[in-house]
């Protein structure tokens, strides 16, 4: 099966520092989000990025799919962007997302 | 947010007896899925269902089984849990295949 490569496993940082996650993955994708798990445990959607480059806020996505990778740009970090980070990816053979095991940032005050 | 509601949120249980999870979404997609989340692993497919009474295995799917009678619900039974299955355990929704996928709030769920 695909096989999703997250980088840096564990990130601190200060607050409002900027950071960005990496997502590497073994195989061509139709799918590709990414999660922030929040110190409660909740799931919460951040982008649906197959390809192309997204921005929300402070958060922006860009996934190159021909070079089999995706970053996740935090900048002006806060406190609350603390949580885990995972990307997720849905080869175009599949019919279900593959998980990395997460970047664990944490944001200092 | 997707209307997705999972129960119970929390259960202890003892080995070797029976457990089911249930998943209730409200927004009519098709596929519904149950990963489990264990430290150093992420989030693994345990099954997952492409429609009514459609279910398929995934890759941790030793232990478990599914149901779908209905289109909101799906459910996860462990016929005689062991502590190995002591894990979080999260429900996800999906309109198609290629699409966003939602998670619910997950339920804990610990084998004594």
């Amino acid at each position: 099966g695909i096989q999703v490569e997250q980088s840096p496993p564990d990130l601190i940082l200060q607050e409002g520092a900027n950071s960005t996650l990496r997502c590497n993955f073994s195989d061509s994708v139709n799918n590709l989000q990414w999660f922030h798990q929040n110190p409660w445990g909740q799931l919460i959607n951040l982008f649906y990025i197959p390809s192309g480059t997204k921005q929300n806020g402070r958060l922006s996505a860009t996934t190159v799919a021909t070079e089999r990778y995706s970053l996740l740009y935090i900048s002006s970090s806060q406190t609350t962007d603390s949580g885990v980070y995972f990307c997720a990816v849905e080869e175009t053979s599949g019919s279900r997302l593959t998980f990395g095991e997460g970047t664990q940032l944490t944001v200092n005050p | 947010d997707a209307g997705i509601t999972q129960s119970p949120r929390h259960k202890v249980t003892e080995t070797g007896t029976p457990v089911t999870l249930r998943c209730h979404q409200t927004e009519n997609h098709r596929y519904m899925y149950w990963y489990r989340q264990d430290p150093g692993h992420g989030l693994r497919l345990i099954h997952y269902s492409y429609g009514v009474k459609d279910t398929d295995k995934g890759e941790v799917s030793d232990g478990y089984s599914v149901s779908r009678s209905k289109t909101e619900d799906f459910l996860l039974t462990l016929e005689s849990a062991t502590s190995s299955q002591t894990s979080v355990y999260f429900c996800a929704i999906t309109r198609g295949l290629n699409t966003e996928a939602f998670f619910g709030q997950g339920t804990r769920l610990t084998v004594v």
